[in-house]
């Protein structure tokens, strides 16, 4: 079972515009990571956060958890070709002992 | 550092014929993992090991064993191949072990794209 899920699964811009992708998830959790996958390639972590952390920076990248509503958000500033890629989040559960991934969302961003 | 590797990069298989996946890390990384990532699913465990010498079930094992050969090598086998084991498999690794938080950030290989027919 999938605990976190994307929001949109996909999503379309422009060069230069920010990207907002949403995560919702069912249980209590420990962190909450953000993962881009190019096509053809394996994940690579971009961020991570903690349950009692609510607001992330990383370069052109910010997150935020809400953990009252169980979702994040992860925002890409000034998006650029490169950052075309598939966008997961994955949870660690308070009651688990490993990552649990959503399905994802596909970002695309027109030059 | 290579991190983690993976091979072969793409197999394929007949239904029934068997396979060893490899996956090794040069992270000195206590845990490893399998993954299995198919189309609008995510990634889900196949198996687990959080440190040498263990194995643990993970949410798809069915079809699958695993070797934690050493620190750094996790095999995944498939003994029979079937067609609903096309997909891609991931290993990932990362320093958690038996005392830490397997929930830290993991370090994912390239994949391998299995076919099965």
């Amino acid at each position: 079972s999938q605990q976190g899920e994307e929001d949109p699964q996909a999503l379309s811009i422009q060069e230069g515009e920010n990207a907002t992708m949403n995560c919702s998830y069912k249980t209590s959790i420990n962190n909450l990571q953000w993962y881009r996958q190019n096509s053809g390639r394996g994940l690579v972590h971009l961020i991570l956060i903690r349950s009692n952390e609510r607001e992330k920076h990383s370069g052109r990248l910010r997150v935020t958890l809400d953990t009252s509503k169980k979702s994040s958000s992860l925002l890409i500033t000034a998006s650029r070709a490169a950052d075309t890629a598939s966008y997961f989040c994955a949870t660690d559960e308070t009651s688990g002992s490993r990552l649990t991934f959503g399905e994802g969302t596909q970002l695309t961003v027109n030059p | 550092n290579a991190g983690v590797t993976q091979t072969p990069k793409f197999q394929v298989l007949k239904t029934g014929q068997s396979m060893t996946l490899q996956c090794a890390q040069d992270m000195n990384h206590n845990s490893m993992y399998w993954y299995r990532q198919d189309p609008g699913m995510g990634l889900r465990l196949i198996y687990y090991s959080a440190s040498e010498g263990t194995t643990d079930k993970g949410e798809v094992p069915n079809g699958y064993n695993v070797s934690r050969l050493n620190k750094r090598e996790f095999s995944l086998r498939l003994e029979s191949a079937a067609p609903s084991q096309t997909s891609v498999y991931f290993c990932a690794s990362n320093r958690a072990g038996t005392s830490g938080r397997a929930g830290e950030t993991q370090y994912f290989g390239p994949g391998t794209r299995l076919l099965v027919l």
